[in-house]
């Protein structure tokens, strides 16, 4: 069974700074699709950057990267110019494409405070 | 935008009681789906619906049932609410054509049962 592993429970960064959050993931999978989903307190979760493992290329959107490594199974999540908005839970999330339509598997979270 | 509505954001209810959590999206989404938060597991999956009257277990369905009879809402249902049900739950929906995993979150709602 496929797992996700996010082994920092919580993290903590200046403003400005870049942080960095882990995730693992266990799979016998070839072709799957990866995520990094954002909950700020009190609101929506939403999506904040998606990879398929198919490319090679690290996904980047504005202040946030990937750094996706295939045959470690890890990915990733780079924050640069952190702002206090960026204070949330992440989620790190795996899915078979293919399969039950939007069965993500979450890992357990990462709590980030941006300190000012 | 797409908007995913929960019902109520705040519940509190006794040990027993039938609770209903109602959940509405405007996007014309196939896809709906109801996930329990609890600090330290994550999210977990209780129930999807991929179609009106179509339903799926997820990895916990033990003690939830859910109703799609519109495309636009589903319902979470706990026929006799226990203290370990006291959790965040949260609705999500997504379409099906080309669906590339990008799930739309309501605000959840936190249910606290005693």
């Amino acid at each position: 069974a496929q797992t996700v592993t996010q082994s920092q429970p919580e993290m903590s960064v200046q403003e400005a700074e870049t942080v960095t959050l882990s995730c693992t993931y266990d799979t016998s999978e070839s072709d799957y699709y990866l995520f990094w989903y954002k909950q700020p307190p009190s609101r929506q979760m939403i999506l904040v950057i998606r990879q398929e493992a198919y490319k090679q290329q690290n996904a980047t959107e504005n202040r946030f990267s990937v750094n996706f490594q295939k045959a470690a199974k890890s990915f990733s999540l780079k924050i640069s110019d952190s702002q206090l908005g960026d204070a949330a839970m992440y989620f790190c999330a795996y899915m078979t494409p293919g399969g039950s339509q939007g069965n993500l598997i979450f890992g357990k979270g990462t709590k980030l405070s941006v300190k000012p | 935008d797409v908007k995913v509505t929960q019902s109520s954001r705040y519940l509190v209810k006794r040990t027993g009681e039938k609770v209903f959590l109602e959940c509405v999206q405007d996007m014309d989404h196939e896809n709906m789906f109801w996930y329990r938060q609890d600090p330290g597991l994550g999210l977990r999956l209780i129930y999807f619906s991929y179609d009106v009257k179509m339903k799926e277990k997820g990895d916990i369905p033990e003690g939830y049932s859910v109703s799609r009879e519109k495309k636009e809402r589903f319902s979470l249902i706990l026929e006799s609410a226990s203290t370990n049900q006291t959790s965040m739950y949260l609705c999500a929906s997504s379409f099906t054509s080309g669906y590339t995993g990008e799930l739309f979150f309501g605000e959840g709602s936190r249910l606290t049962v005693l």
